[in-house]
C-alpha cells in the first residue's frame, strides 16, 4: 500500500515570495492534516480536513496560510507572503474516518522550507 | 495551550541497553500514542494506548498508560542502532477534540554499536 506522497521534499525561498506544498494520502483516507514542526518541536497541527470540508483551522496564520482540497483528496497548503518564522518542516498526515482512527495518522515525508 | 512534556530531551546510550522515557501532562488524556521520526522522514505510530494503567508490547517495545491519565512511559529493550530516532508522546487531550493531537517535546536517542 503507498503511503502518503508529498512534494517538493526542499524547499528554499527568499522572505516575501510564496511557496505551495502538495500532499496526496492514502488511498481512501477521508481524513487529512497538515502539520508544522520546528526545528526541535513536535509537529502541530495547522489544518485538518474531512473529505473537502475544514473540520479545524484554529491554529491557520490565516493572513499568510490557505490550505483546500478540492475534490476530497489531494491538497495543497500555501504560504503568502512567507516570513522567516516559517522556516521548518511542512508535514501531511491522513487516516481513516472514525473515532479511534483519527488518532492512527499516517505520516508522508515531509517538505522542508527555509526562507531566507 | 496544553503542552506535553517529554524526559529525558536526548539519550546517548550503547547497543544492548534498555531505555525509559516517559511523557507528562498538566491535564487529562484519554488517548496515548508513541510515534518515531527518523531523520527526513514524517512520525511513525509505534504503539497506541486507550485505557488507564493498559500495557502494550510491540516487539521489544513496551508502552504504558498512566494510571492518573496524566502520564505515559515507552521501554525499549535491547537496544540496537536502528532505534536511533526521536521519540514523540501524542494524544487528544480529554475533553477536546478526538481528532486533534497535540505532540510532545521529543526524546532523542542515539545508539552507539
Amino acid at each position: 500500500e503507498a503511503g502518503v506522497a508529498q512534494s517538493p521534499r526542499y524547499k528554499i525561498i527568499e522572505k516575501r515570495q510564496s511557496v505551495a506544498f502538495w500532499c496526496n494520502p492514502i488511498s481512501g483516507h477521508a481524513t487529512l492534516y497538515w502539520y508544522q514542526q520546528i526545528l526541535g518541536q513536535g509537529p502541530k497541527l495547522l489544518i485538518q480536513f474531512q473529505n473537502n470540508g475544514v473540520v479545524d483551522d484554529s491554529q491557520l496564520p490565516k493572513d499568510r496560510f490557505s490550505a483546500e482540497r478540492l475534490k476530497g483528496v489531494d491538497s495543497t497548503l500555501k504560504i503568502q507572503p512567507a516570513k522567516l518564522e516559517d522556516s521548518a518542516v511542512y508535514l501531511c498526515a491522513s487516516s481513516l474516518y472514525g473515532p479511534h482512527f483519527y488518532n492512527e495518522q499516517f505520516f508522508g515525508p515531509g517538505t522542508r522550507l527555509t526562507v531566507l | 495551550g496544553q503542552q506535553l512534556n517529554q524526559s529525558p530531551q536526548s539519550m546517548f546510550i550503547q547497543e544492548g541497553e534498555d531505555v525509559s522515557m516517559n511523557c507528562t501532562s498538566s491535564s487529562i488524556f484519554n488517548t496515548w500514542l508513541w510515534y518515531k521520526q527518523d531523520p527526513g522522514e514524517g512520525p511513525v505510530l509505534l504503539i497506541a494506548l486507550y485505557k488507564a494503567g493498559e500495557l502494550t508490547s510491540n516487539g521489544r517495545l513496551t508502552a504504558q498508560f498512566g494510571i492518573t491519565r496524566k502520564d505515559s512511559f515507552l521501554n525499549i529493550s535491547a537496544s540496537i542502532p536502528s532505534d536511533v530516532g526521536i521519540y514523540f508522546c501524542a494524544g487528544p487531550p480529554y475533553g477536546g477534540a478526538t481528532n486533534k493531537l497535540i505532540f510532545g517535546t521529543g526524546t532523542l536517542l542515539a545508539v552507539q554499536p
